[in-house]
């Protein structure tokens, strides 16, 4: 089983609508979970991070944590066809930042 | 402030070379990890430098190297290449291993003919 695992898609949605994304990861004891976002031909940036249950909002982006279900999710509200790209799901295991396959999302206008 | 710099861009080598790449992280930041990125496996850890030392270590064969000098910078090593190490190369930096604030480089991208 995979440490952490997203589908790969790719998921489309219209313009404006929202888009979901979806991670699991295998190792409970992990503490912090990351969003990162990575454009073709470019390196991962950074758009999230959560530590606690619950939701965390920021902007157009929310991230959602339920570790007892070990499941993080971000949520991408009004999506737009600049918001096209791979979304890596991180999780943090035993001081290593270990990356989901990533999920492709691609905006159509 | 000048982020992340990789060199070389690109690189081309034969099987059972040896290659080396180089990492320059943002001025300050004294943890540097280094990840392989492949369409197959996706991003995967190699190794992880704080102040000179290898903090932590991916499952990777033992001819995957690295080392930091003291001034944060970063190398990684691979020798006796095979064509299944071609890939991307990201380096990362942060302040002090805290991963909120992990800022990637642009990359080498490695093939192995």
């Amino acid at each position: 089983q995979k440490e952490v695992e997203q589908n790969s898609g790719p998921l489309s949605v219209p313009e404006g609508a929202i888009a979901s994304l979806n991670c699991t990861y295998s190792d409970r004891g992990s503490q912090s979970f990351f969003w990162y976002r990575q454009y073709s031909g470019k390196s991962p940036e950074l758009i999230m991070f959560i530590y606690s249950n619950g939701d965390k909002e920021d902007g157009r982006f929310t991230a959602q944590l339920n570790k007892a279900s070990q499941y993080v999710s971000l949520l991408i509200r009004d999506s737009q066809p600049s918001d096209s790209a791979t979304y890596l799901c991180a999780v943090t295991e035993g001081g290593k930042l270990i990356f989901g396959q990533g999920t492709e999302l691609s905006v159509k206008p | 402030k000048a982020g992340v710099t990789q060199t070389p861009r690109y690189l081309i080598k034969t099987r059972g070379q040896q290659v080396t790449l180089s990492c320059s992280p943002i001025s300050g930041h004294r943890s540097v990890s280094w990840y392989q990125q492949t369409p197959g496996q996706g991003l995967q850890f190699l190794f992880e430098y704080f102040s000179e030392t290898q903090r932590n270590k991916g499952n990777f064969p033992g001819r995957f190297s690295g080392r930091q000098f003291s001034n944060s910078r970063s190398e990684m090593n691979v020798s006796t290449l095979e064509l299944g190490d071609s890939a991307l190369y990201l380096c990362a930096s942060s302040s002090g291993g805290d991963y909120e604030k992990l800022f990637f480089g642009s990359g080498t991208q490695l093939s192995v003919l």
